[in-house]
């Protein structure tokens, strides 16, 4: 069946830096990327959408010029998170949506931030 | 605006035993998906059913088995017979058929299966 990776599965970085999170759909084109994000104990919260060739489109409090979201192919989405702080430790999940309404998560990635 | 409910932060219960994890949904769509994730430690999200607004039929899968009303706007899950390795946070959540297909999750609830 279709599969999603990402990559890195986790990563620890100090503080300031800034962490690239690629998401791929290996089997099928992902026409739509979702980017969630998830906190201890907690829900998965959508954090963008994008689709392939355009602008992502950001939910309600999500800083766009801290979570860089870029989907240049169909196969391919990546979430930089800039100048990265420990509020930003989270698990971070995206989700691929092709053609008939085809749906596929990601295994997510675990940031750390020191 | 699209809203679900799990209300039932968590469960804790002894193998062998049935358990129901109730799922409330909020929509004005009259076209909806309906959906049932588990997350086990590892993190991953594996998908166990998908529901369309317009079948109402129950399901069951095993010993996994789904209710869903549309009168009261529950997606409940039943486990039955439930072993430890069910034990994982099981989330409810609900996609409406236009805009941009987002997935809104509920809050989830932990489910643990004692020996």
């Amino acid at each position: 069946g279709a599969v999603v990776s990402q990559h890195p599965s986790w990563v620890i970085c100090k503080s300031g830096t800034s962490v690239k999170i690629e998401c791929r759909s290996l089997d099928f084109q992902a026409t739509t990327m979702f980017w969630y994000r998830q906190f201890p104990k907690q829900s998965l919260m959508l954090m963008a959408t994008s689709n392939e060739g355009s602008k992502a489109t950001y939910e309600q409090g999500v800083e766009k010029d801290k979570f860089l979201i870029n989907h240049a192919s169909l196969t391919l989405s990546t979430l930089t998170v800039t100048s990265a702080h420990p509020e930003d430790s989270s698990f971070y999940i995206c989700r691929g949506q092709g053609i008939a309404d085809t749906q596929y998560f990601g295994p997510g990635t675990r940031l750390t931030v020191l | 605006a699209q809203k679900v409910t799990q209300a039932q932060t968590e469960i804790s219960v002894v193998e062998k035993e049935d358990v129901t994890l109730d799922c409330v949904y909020e929509t004005r769509d009259t076209t909806y998906y309906l959906f049932w994730y588990k997350q086990p430690p590892s993190g991953e999200l594996v998908f166990l059913i998908r529901r369309n607004s317009f079948d109402e039929q129950n399901e069951i899968s095993g010993r996994y088995s789904w209710n869903f009303q549309k009168s009261t706007s529950s997606f409940n899950f039943t486990i039955t017979a439930s072993q430890v390795v069910d034990s994982a946070v099981y989330f409810c959540a609900l996609k409406e058929s236009g805009g941009y297909n987002k997935l809104i999750f509920g809050a989830g609830t932990r489910l643990a299966v004692h020996p």
